[in-house]
Protein backbone atom coordinates (compact mmCIF):
# COMPACT_ATOMS: atom_id res chain seq x y z
CA UNK A 1 0.00 0.00 0.00
CA UNK A 2 1.35 3.05 -1.20
CA UNK A 3 -0.68 5.34 0.57
CA UNK A 4 -3.83 7.17 0.59
CA UNK A 5 -5.84 7.01 -3.00
CA UNK A 6 -8.22 9.47 -3.95
CA UNK A 7 -10.24 9.18 -6.95
CA UNK A 8 -10.93 11.20 -9.54
CA UNK A 9 -7.83 13.75 -9.18
CA UNK A 10 -10.41 16.21 -11.18
CA UNK A 11 -13.69 17.16 -11.73
CA UNK A 12 -15.20 19.44 -13.64
CA UNK A 13 -19.00 20.06 -13.41
CA UNK A 14 -21.85 21.95 -14.40
CA UNK A 15 -23.61 24.11 -11.95
CA UNK A 16 -26.47 22.32 -10.00
CA UNK A 17 -24.99 18.58 -11.19
CA UNK A 18 -24.23 16.39 -8.45
CA UNK A 19 -20.86 14.71 -7.48
CA UNK A 20 -19.17 12.32 -6.01
CA UNK A 21 -15.37 11.18 -4.85
CA UNK A 22 -13.80 8.07 -3.47
CA UNK A 23 -11.18 7.81 -0.87
CA UNK A 24 -8.96 4.82 -0.11
CA UNK A 25 -7.09 5.29 3.45
CA UNK A 26 -3.88 3.32 3.91
CA UNK A 27 -4.57 -0.20 4.44
CA UNK A 28 -5.76 -0.92 8.17
CA UNK A 29 -6.26 2.86 9.35
CA UNK A 30 -9.67 3.16 11.12
CA UNK A 31 -9.71 7.23 11.10
CA UNK A 32 -10.36 8.56 7.87
CA UNK A 33 -10.65 12.58 7.58
CA UNK A 34 -12.52 15.06 4.81
CA UNK A 35 -10.60 18.26 4.13
CA UNK A 36 -11.82 21.27 1.49
CA UNK A 37 -8.68 23.72 0.51
CA UNK A 38 -9.64 26.93 -1.61
CA UNK A 39 -6.61 28.87 -3.53
CA UNK A 40 -3.89 30.13 -1.47
CA UNK A 41 -5.48 28.64 2.08
CA UNK A 42 -4.75 25.90 4.33
CA UNK A 43 -6.96 22.82 4.27
CA UNK A 44 -10.33 23.16 6.26
CA UNK A 45 -11.41 20.15 8.37
CA UNK A 46 -14.98 18.89 7.19
CA UNK A 47 -15.42 16.14 8.53
CA UNK A 48 -13.91 12.70 10.27
CA UNK A 49 -15.00 8.76 10.71
CA UNK A 50 -13.51 5.89 13.14
CA UNK A 51 -14.09 2.69 10.89
CA UNK A 52 -18.06 3.29 9.62
CA UNK A 53 -19.36 5.73 11.92
CA UNK A 54 -19.11 9.64 11.35
CA UNK A 55 -18.02 11.24 14.62
CA UNK A 56 -17.41 14.87 13.48
CA UNK A 57 -19.41 17.44 11.36
CA UNK A 58 -17.79 20.83 10.97
CA UNK A 59 -19.89 23.77 10.00
CA UNK A 60 -18.42 23.90 6.74
CA UNK A 61 -20.40 20.86 5.69
CA UNK A 62 -24.01 21.93 4.43
CA UNK A 63 -26.55 20.11 4.12
CA UNK A 64 -25.87 19.72 0.08
CA UNK A 65 -22.75 17.64 1.23
CA UNK A 66 -22.49 13.84 2.53
CA UNK A 67 -19.70 11.92 3.26
CA UNK A 68 -20.18 7.62 3.91
CA UNK A 69 -18.13 5.10 4.95
CA UNK A 70 -19.90 2.02 5.25
CA UNK A 71 -17.72 -0.40 5.70
CA UNK A 72 -15.25 1.22 7.48
CA UNK A 73 -12.68 1.05 4.71
CA UNK A 74 -13.10 3.30 1.40
CA UNK A 75 -14.96 7.25 1.95
CA UNK A 76 -17.48 8.54 -0.44
CA UNK A 77 -18.55 12.40 -0.30
CA UNK A 78 -20.81 13.17 -2.17
CA UNK A 79 -21.96 17.27 -3.44
CA UNK A 80 -25.25 17.49 -4.84
CA UNK A 81 -27.14 20.69 -6.36
CA UNK A 82 -23.24 22.18 -6.94
CA UNK A 83 -22.51 25.84 -7.30
CA UNK A 84 -19.85 27.53 -8.21
CA UNK A 85 -18.00 28.06 -4.68
CA UNK A 86 -17.93 24.38 -4.10
CA UNK A 87 -14.51 25.02 -6.57
CA UNK A 88 -11.98 23.68 -4.43
CA UNK A 89 -9.41 20.98 -3.41
CA UNK A 90 -10.89 18.00 -1.37
CA UNK A 91 -8.38 16.03 0.56
CA UNK A 92 -8.90 13.06 2.12
CA UNK A 93 -6.54 11.96 5.21
CA UNK A 94 -6.04 9.13 7.37
CA UNK A 95 -4.18 7.95 10.51
CA UNK A 96 -4.06 4.63 12.15
CA UNK A 97 -5.73 3.22 15.38
CA UNK A 98 -5.63 5.02 18.15
CA UNK A 99 -6.08 8.55 16.27
CA UNK A 100 -2.73 10.28 18.60
CA UNK A 101 -0.77 10.01 15.33
CA UNK A 102 -0.12 11.58 12.22
CA UNK A 103 -2.47 11.66 9.66
CA UNK A 104 -1.44 11.00 6.01
CA UNK A 105 -2.68 12.90 2.98
CA UNK A 106 -3.97 11.82 -0.43
CA UNK A 107 -3.32 13.68 -3.51
CA UNK A 108 -6.95 15.54 -3.73
CA UNK A 109 -9.67 15.54 -5.79
CA UNK A 110 -9.61 18.92 -7.70
CA UNK A 111 -13.42 20.13 -8.57
CA UNK A 112 -14.15 23.32 -10.95
CA UNK A 113 -17.81 24.11 -11.10
CA UNK A 114 -18.44 26.06 -14.42
CA UNK B 1 -12.57 27.28 18.14
CA UNK B 2 -8.63 27.07 17.70
CA UNK B 3 -7.13 29.97 15.21
CA UNK B 4 -3.96 29.05 13.93
CA UNK B 5 -1.95 32.66 12.47
CA UNK B 6 0.98 31.77 9.92
CA UNK B 7 3.58 34.31 8.93
CA UNK B 8 5.04 35.27 6.27
CA UNK B 9 3.22 34.38 3.67
CA UNK B 10 5.67 34.49 1.22
CA UNK B 11 9.38 33.93 2.33
CA UNK B 12 12.11 33.79 -0.40
CA UNK B 13 15.49 32.52 0.18
CA UNK B 14 18.73 32.40 -1.37
CA UNK B 15 20.19 28.47 -1.59
CA UNK B 16 21.93 27.51 1.56
CA UNK B 17 20.06 30.21 3.60
CA UNK B 18 18.06 29.30 6.78
CA UNK B 19 14.35 29.98 6.39
CA UNK B 20 12.18 30.62 9.74
CA UNK B 21 8.20 30.24 9.60
CA UNK B 22 6.32 31.08 12.39
CA UNK B 23 2.86 30.45 14.00
CA UNK B 24 0.52 31.36 16.85
CA UNK B 25 -2.11 29.61 18.20
CA UNK B 26 -5.36 30.67 19.86
CA UNK B 27 -6.44 27.65 22.42
CA UNK B 28 -4.10 26.58 25.11
CA UNK B 29 -6.03 23.15 25.14
CA UNK B 30 -3.89 22.23 21.78
CA UNK B 31 -1.28 19.46 22.21
CA UNK B 32 -0.04 18.29 18.65
CA UNK B 33 1.76 20.68 15.81
CA UNK B 34 2.77 19.64 12.52
CA UNK B 35 4.22 21.03 9.88
CA UNK B 36 2.96 20.10 6.12
CA UNK B 37 4.73 20.88 2.82
CA UNK B 38 2.72 20.88 -0.18
CA UNK B 39 4.33 20.99 -3.92
CA UNK B 40 1.92 22.17 -6.71
CA UNK B 41 -1.03 19.48 -7.45
CA UNK B 42 -0.25 17.65 -4.44
CA UNK B 43 -1.53 16.62 -1.17
CA UNK B 44 0.08 17.46 2.10
CA UNK B 45 2.83 16.09 3.02
CA UNK B 46 4.15 15.55 6.84
CA UNK B 47 7.55 16.89 7.25
CA UNK B 48 7.46 17.13 10.93
CA UNK B 49 5.48 17.19 14.20
CA UNK B 50 5.85 18.17 18.01
CA UNK B 51 3.81 17.37 21.03
CA UNK B 52 2.77 19.91 23.83
CA UNK B 53 5.46 17.98 26.40
CA UNK B 54 8.29 19.18 23.79
CA UNK B 55 10.02 22.57 23.49
CA UNK B 56 12.20 21.13 20.59
CA UNK B 57 12.60 18.67 17.96
CA UNK B 58 15.17 18.41 14.86
CA UNK B 59 15.23 16.11 12.21
CA UNK B 60 18.01 16.41 9.85
CA UNK B 61 18.25 20.29 8.49
CA UNK B 62 14.60 20.72 9.83
CA UNK B 63 13.22 21.73 13.24
CA UNK B 64 10.57 22.74 15.72
CA UNK B 65 10.29 24.94 18.72
CA UNK B 66 7.51 24.84 20.33
CA UNK B 67 6.58 27.50 23.42
CA UNK B 68 3.34 26.69 25.44
CA UNK B 69 3.88 29.67 27.30
CA UNK B 70 3.55 32.14 24.01
CA UNK B 71 1.65 29.54 22.49
CA UNK B 72 3.45 29.99 19.58
CA UNK B 73 6.04 27.72 17.12
CA UNK B 74 8.26 27.81 14.73
CA UNK B 75 9.81 25.62 11.82
CA UNK B 76 13.42 26.04 10.73
CA UNK B 77 15.20 25.29 7.61
CA UNK B 78 18.80 24.98 7.34
CA UNK B 79 21.00 24.62 4.49
CA UNK B 80 18.26 25.43 2.10
CA UNK B 81 17.95 24.24 -1.07
CA UNK B 82 15.65 24.67 -4.13
CA UNK B 83 14.12 21.18 -4.11
CA UNK B 84 13.03 23.02 -0.18
CA UNK B 85 10.63 25.70 -2.98
CA UNK B 86 6.90 24.65 -1.93
CA UNK B 87 4.08 25.72 0.45
CA UNK B 88 4.53 24.83 4.37
CA UNK B 89 1.60 24.81 6.03
CA UNK B 90 1.22 24.55 10.07
CA UNK B 91 -1.22 23.19 12.09
CA UNK B 92 -2.65 22.72 15.37
CA UNK B 93 -4.93 19.69 16.95
CA UNK B 94 -6.95 20.20 20.96
CA UNK B 95 -8.93 16.78 19.34
CA UNK B 96 -7.61 13.37 20.72
CA UNK B 97 -8.13 12.65 17.11
CA UNK B 98 -4.46 14.38 15.61
CA UNK B 99 -6.11 13.98 12.37
CA UNK B 100 -8.58 17.05 13.12
CA UNK B 101 -6.51 19.98 12.50
CA UNK B 102 -6.37 23.66 12.58
CA UNK B 103 -4.51 25.17 9.53
CA UNK B 104 -2.74 28.13 9.04
CA UNK B 105 -2.74 30.16 5.82
CA UNK B 106 0.20 28.97 4.57
CA UNK B 107 4.03 29.99 3.46
CA UNK B 108 5.09 30.10 0.13
CA UNK B 109 8.86 29.50 0.37
CA UNK B 110 10.88 30.24 -3.10
CA UNK B 111 14.61 29.42 -2.70
CA UNK B 112 17.00 30.73 -5.51
CA UNK B 113 19.89 28.86 -6.49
Amino acid sequence: DTGVSQDPRHKITKRGQNVTFRCDPISEHNRLYWYRQTLGQGPEFLTYFQNEAQLEKSRLLSDRFSAERPKGSFSTLEIQRTEQGDSAMYLCASSPTGGNTEAFFGQGTRLTVV
Amino acid sequence: GENVEQHPSTLSVQEGDSAVIKCTYSDSASNYFPWYKQELGKGPQLIIDIRSNVGEKKDQRIAVTLNKTAKHFSLHITETQPEDSAVYFCAASISDSWGKLQFGAGTQVVVTP
